[in-house]
């Protein structure tokens, strides 16, 4: 059963850079599929961040594409997200996810970890 | 304001049937597979649905999904209390390049 689990600061400062942290178990990243990155401000809806595949090509959302890197740790079976010149509306909970396949659907879900923006 | 459009709320009695509705255009659902997710209260998005209409293992079948043109709906039978939650629709947007989700609808099982 593929299990993910996000680890990071639950607390960052204006202006610095939000650092995530999603560990795979039960599959390993480089037997496919693409992996991302979704996040949900407080009492809203979805959002979604980017993605990356294990060969390290990713794709990002072009709203935040400027200030997000996604990367791949294949010895670590890990995929990270860095997402920098945060404010107050990036304080969110950040989901890391697996997609199913070539439909964009994301089968597999963190638990989700809050990150809150504030000096 | 969300690509897709999802009603805010819904509401339907135990054991009655509810369908959630979400609207797009041309270069989201109109082009690409929709997929529906169940949010319950302080837990993380589960997918229901994926490729329109189709259930991932352990997905009850009282779930179903269904895509005409630029709108897909998401059918739930046998209402159920447990069932409350927030439901979202997804899919990729060919002109926006990026995956995208509708603004979430609520629903109540009075």
């Amino acid at each position: 059963q593929v299990q993910l689990q996000e680890s990071g600061p639950g607390l960052v400062k204006p202006s610095e850079t939000l650092s995530l942290t999603c560990a795979v178990s039960g599959y390993s990243i480089t037997s496919g599929y693409y992996w991302g990155w979704i996040r949900q401000s407080p009492g809203k809806g979805l959002e979604w961040i980017g993605s990356i595949y294990h060969s390290g090509s990713t794709y990002y959302n072009p709203s935040l594409k400027s200030r997000v890197t996604i990367s791949v740790d294949t010895s670590k079976n890990q995929f990270s997200l860095k997402l920098s010149s945060v404010t107050a509306a990036d304080t969110a909970v950040y989901y890391c996810a697996r997609l199913l396949g070539g439909s964009y659907a994301f089968g597999y879900w963190g638990q989700g970890t809050l990150v809150t923006v504030s000096s | 304001q969300s690509v897709l459009t999802q009603p805010p709320s819904v509401s339907a009695a135990p054991g009655q049937k509810v369908t959630i509705s979400c609207s797009g255009s041309s270069s989201n659902i109109g082009n690409n597979y929709v997929s529906w997710y169940q949010q319950l209260p302080g837990t993380a998005p589960k997918l229901l649905i994926y490729e329109n209409n189709k259930r991932p293992s352990g997905i009850p079948d009282r779930f179903s999904g269904s895509k005409s043109g630029t709108s897909a709906t998401l059918g739930i039978t046998g209402l159920q209390t447990g069932d409350e939650a927030d439901f979202y629709c997804g899919t990729w947007d060919s002109s926006l390049s990026a995956v995208v989700f509708g603004g979430g609808t609520k629903l109540t099982v009075l």
